[in-house]
């Protein structure tokens, strides 16, 4: 199916652990974005890129990793869960810049993530 | 710093009446101002944007009013519907080129009552 993906959908861990939380998309979309959402806090960016090979940190990059060797994937890791790292994770992707259009961003539909 | 504040943080609306949701930035260099539309258990979708070289702009029951001097936009939805009880988020991009990122509000949760 065509779109932007993201797996799981729901995910409980342990603190101390190792999560990967994978994004896909398939529109060939230059940028990608990793946000986290919490109450109180609307949005925030993790990590974004606006290519395979070149990432950025965004406003909360710390405990998080991300890697882009593909241009249609976008994982993000938490190397060491913590409880404050619960949350629902959005990744999304841009068009490159062209068109009247090209700042909208398209939204997957979220992982929610649970650290005990 | 919260460069995008946004308020009310939550809003009740009766149904056919006016929802008005309003962002605030602090700073100039912006030049894309969107509004997203989350329904519970989606992600975000884009409901309408403006850029800064224009004051208004309508899109069925939603307007978007953009004040650049008092540096504050809104989101107007006429003849609100229970469908739209969501949460809304205003967005802003810096100008430039080379820069793509979004920063958003804390989000309003509309709810509308039939």
């Amino acid at each position: 199916d065509a779109g932007i993906t993201q797996s799981p959908r729901y995910k409980i861990t342990e603190t101390g652990r190792q999560v990967t939380l994978m994004c896909h998309q398939t529109w060939s979309h230059s940028y990608m974005f990793w946000y986290r959402q919490d109450l109180g806090h609307g949005l925030r960016l993790i990590y974004y890129s606006a290519a395979a090979d070149i990432t950025d940190k965004g406003e909360v990059p710390d405990g998080y990793v991300v890697s882009r060797s593909k241009t249609e994937n976008f994982p993000l890791t938490l190397e060491s869960a913590t409880r404050s790292q619960t949350s629902v994770y959005f990744c999304a992707s841009r068009r490159p810049a062209r068109g009247a259009s090209y700042n909208e961003q398209f939204f997957g539909p979220g992982t929610r993530l649970t650290v005990l | 710093q919260q460069q995008v504040k946004q308020s009310p943080q939550s809003l009740i609306v009766q149904k056919g009446g006016i929802s008005i949701i309003n962002c605030a930035y602090e700073n100039t260099a912006f030049d894309y101002f969107p509004w997203y539309q989350q329904f519970p258990g989606k992600g975000p979708a884009l409901l309408i944007a403006i850029r800064p070289d224009v004051s208004e702009k309508k899109e069925g029951r939603f307007t978007i009013s953009f004040n650049k001097s008092a540096k504050q936009f809104s989101l107007h939805i006429m003849d609100s519907q229970p469908g739209d009880s969501a949460t809304y988020f205003c967005a802003v991009k810096p100008a430039g080129a080379g820069s793509y990122q979004l920063t958003f509000g804390k989000g309003t949760k509309l709810s509308v009552i039939p």
